[in-house]
């Protein structure tokens, strides 16, 4: 079974700067998907980016990128130039990139960082 | 155009009540997942469905818990009977058929079993 492990439960970083979440995960397949959700104080989960696995280029998204490093199974989230809309939890994921049912089709969540915005 | 429609967003219900939770996904999609969130376990799995089908409900905790998707537009989580334990928040999302493509999620629903 594949495993998403987060582990800094909390984040503080002063605002404007840049903080670096971790995550690592545990997975026999090759071909997968990995994602990073915020949940801000409403509950609402929201993608921030998603890297495939068999792409070397790291993911950005306007001040999101990640550094993915398949052979250690690592994908770490930066977040540059923070702002206060950008306090929230934060989750790491992962779904596996083929259709083989029980419960592969799904995500699998890590336990989340919650990430300070210091003003 | 709408996102995943979830109701109730919050409930609060007495032990032993039976609970519907209900989820209409995103137009086109054709995988829906019900996850729950809580405290000491995170986010989990519940039961995911493709073309109205359940694909795996191994994730759902015991018997209490039974889940439906009679057509495209249209799901239940219910739980029966409530228990203490099951307050958490229930999630329910969808995406179209790609393991790739973006899951969407409702915003939730909250129970609180007293």
């Amino acid at each position: 079974a594949q495993t998403v492990t987060q582990s800094q439960p909390e984040m503080s970083v002063q605002e404007a700067e840049t903080v670096t979440l971790s995550c690592t995960y545990d997975t026999s397949e090759s071909d997968y998907y990995l994602f990073w959700y915020k949940q801000p104080p409403s509950r609402q989960m929201i993608l921030v980016i998603r890297q495939e696995a068999y792409k070397q280029q790291n993911a950005t998204e306007n001040r999101f990128s990640v550094n993915f490093q398949k052979a250690a199974k690592s994908f770490s989230l930066k977040i540059s130039d923070s702002q206060l809309g950008d306090a929230a939890m934060y989750f790491c994921a992962y779904r596996a990139g083929g259709f083989s049912g029980g419960g592969a089709d799904g995500l699998t969540f890590g336990k989340g960082t919650h990430l300070i915005i210091q003003p | 155009d709408a996102g995943v429609i979830q109701s109730p967003r919050h409930e609060v219900t007495e032990m032993g009540q039976e609970v519907t939770l209900r989820c209409k996904p995103i137009s086109g999609h054709d995988y829906l997942f019900w996850y729950r969130q809580t405290m000491m376990r995170g986010l989990e799995l519940l039961i995911y469905f493709n073309n109205n089908v359940p694909i795996d409900d191994s994730g759902m905790p015991e018997d209490r818990f039974s889940a439906k998707m009679p057509n495209a537009s249209f799901s239940t989580l219910k739980i029966q009977p409530s228990e203490p334990r099951d307050s958490a928040v229930y999630f329910c999302a969808s995406t179209r058929g790609g393991p790739g493509n973006t899951i969407y999620f409702g915003e939730g629903s909250w129970l609180t079993v007293v």
